[in-house]
Formats: structure tokens, sequence, C-alpha cells
């Protein structure tokens, strides 16, 4: 099984900042690999996937990078609607498919 | 406008069985594979079960191998989780998925299964 694991796991992050989320696969998952933005109460939503391309709808200032087992996330001027959990989730090797624990970003 | 609506969720007895259903609408369910995965209280996403398109191929996690069944009727264009055996620890907000290249485009939002005497 892969394992995700996610850091940090909280984020406390001011409004207009940069944001800067990991993700790190215990083997390769060349770049098969998703994030998803989670607000309380809803379902994820696909922001990434193919490590990268951002999914229809999501604003520029969401990117994804990286491939084999390190990855990142990057939001790069945060807003209001941004402060949520987010999670990866790699799809290369399964089953299992697999997810990361999530980060939290929070309002400092 | 694609959407998924989870129904079938309640709150249920150790042992007990329950049948969750997901509505697809907005796309031919056919066209692609599905996942169901669950969220326990407060707890991360872990991914459940997979059916191909036309249901002859499915996969589960070793936590409910046995125990859950996945199944569609793409006429009706639903998807189907049977479970039966239930435990305390499958208590979770259980979300259906379409899948699109191994990743989830789109998400139902969720039907609550509570498993406790």
């Amino acid at each position: 099984e892969v394992v995700m694991t996610q850091s940090p796991a909280t984020l406390s992050v001011s409004p207009g900042e940069r944001a800067t989320l990991s993700c790190r696969a215990s083997q390769s998952v060349s770049s098969n690999l998703a994030w998803y933005q989670q607000k309380p109460g809803q379902a994820p939503r696909l922001l990434i996937y193919g490590a990268s391309t951002r999914a229809t709808g999501i604003p520029a200032r969401f990117s994804g990078s990286g491939s084999g087992t390190e990855f990142t996330l990057t939001i790069s001027s945060l807003q209001s609607e941004d402060f949520a959990v987010y999670y990866c989730h790699q799809y290369n090797n399964w089953p299992p498919l697999t997810f990361g624990g999530g980060t939290k970003v929070e309002i400092k | 406008e694609v959407q998924l609506v989870e129904s079938g969720g309640a709150l249920v007895q150790p042992g007990g069985s329950l049948r969750l259903s997901c509505a697809a609408s907005g796309f031919a369910l056919s066209n692609h594979w599905m996942h169901w995965i669950r969220q326990g209280p407060g707890k991360g996403l872990v991914w459940v079960s997979r059916i191909n398109n036309d249901g002859s191929s499915t996969t589960y996690a070793d936590s409910v191998k046995g125990r859950f069944t996945i199944s569609r009727d793409n006429a009706k264009n639903t998807l189907y989780l049977q479970m039966d055996s239930l435990r305390a620890e499958d208590t979770a907000v259980y979300y259906c998925a379409r899948v699109i290249s191994g990743y989830n485009d789109y998400w139902g939002q969720g039907t609550l299964v509570t498993v406790s005497s």
C-alpha cells in the first residue's frame, strides 16, 4: 500500500499570503496525484490532477507540482474561500487507492 | 450538469445491513468507473470500493472485503453499495465519486451511516 503523508497538518496563513502544502508518497506514484479541497459539511472538490493540471473552473492561484514521491500544492494569494482542508490522493498503485491525512489551512 | 446524489444512510445496529444508492444525472453512468469513498467523523478520506463500466470487475479495501458489495444498474443510472455485517468502525459519511483516468472528478454530497446499538 502506498502511504501518503501530508505536511503540515495545520497551516496558519493570513489572507493574501502564499500557502505551500506538501505531500509525500512512500513509493513513486509517477504523476498520478490529485489534490482535493474540502470545506466543512461539503464533499471534496477536485482541484488538481496529473500532479499539475488544474481541474475545470479552478482559479489560477492554485498550482500543483512534483512527480515521483514529492508533491506540492501552492495557493499563491489566499482568499477567504480557500480556508479548508486539502487532501492529496494517489491513483498510480492500487488497490488500494490512498489519500493523505489532510492539511487544514486556517486563518492566521 | 453532472450530479451524484447518495441515499440510504441510516442508524443501524452492529451486525446489521444497509444498502446505499447513488443516483447519477447529467452524464451516462455506463461510460465511467465509479468509487465509493468514506470519511469517519473528524477523519480523512478512505477509499472503499470501485466498479468498472459494466460491473464485471470490482475491487474492495481489505477492511470491507467479504462484507460489502458494489454494483450498478446502468439502465437506471444508479450505483449501489450493499453493506452487511456492519461494525462500529464502518460509521462514516459515504460518498460516491465518478472516476476519470483514476482520479475522482465529481463527488456526491454523501450519506451518513451510523453503526451503533
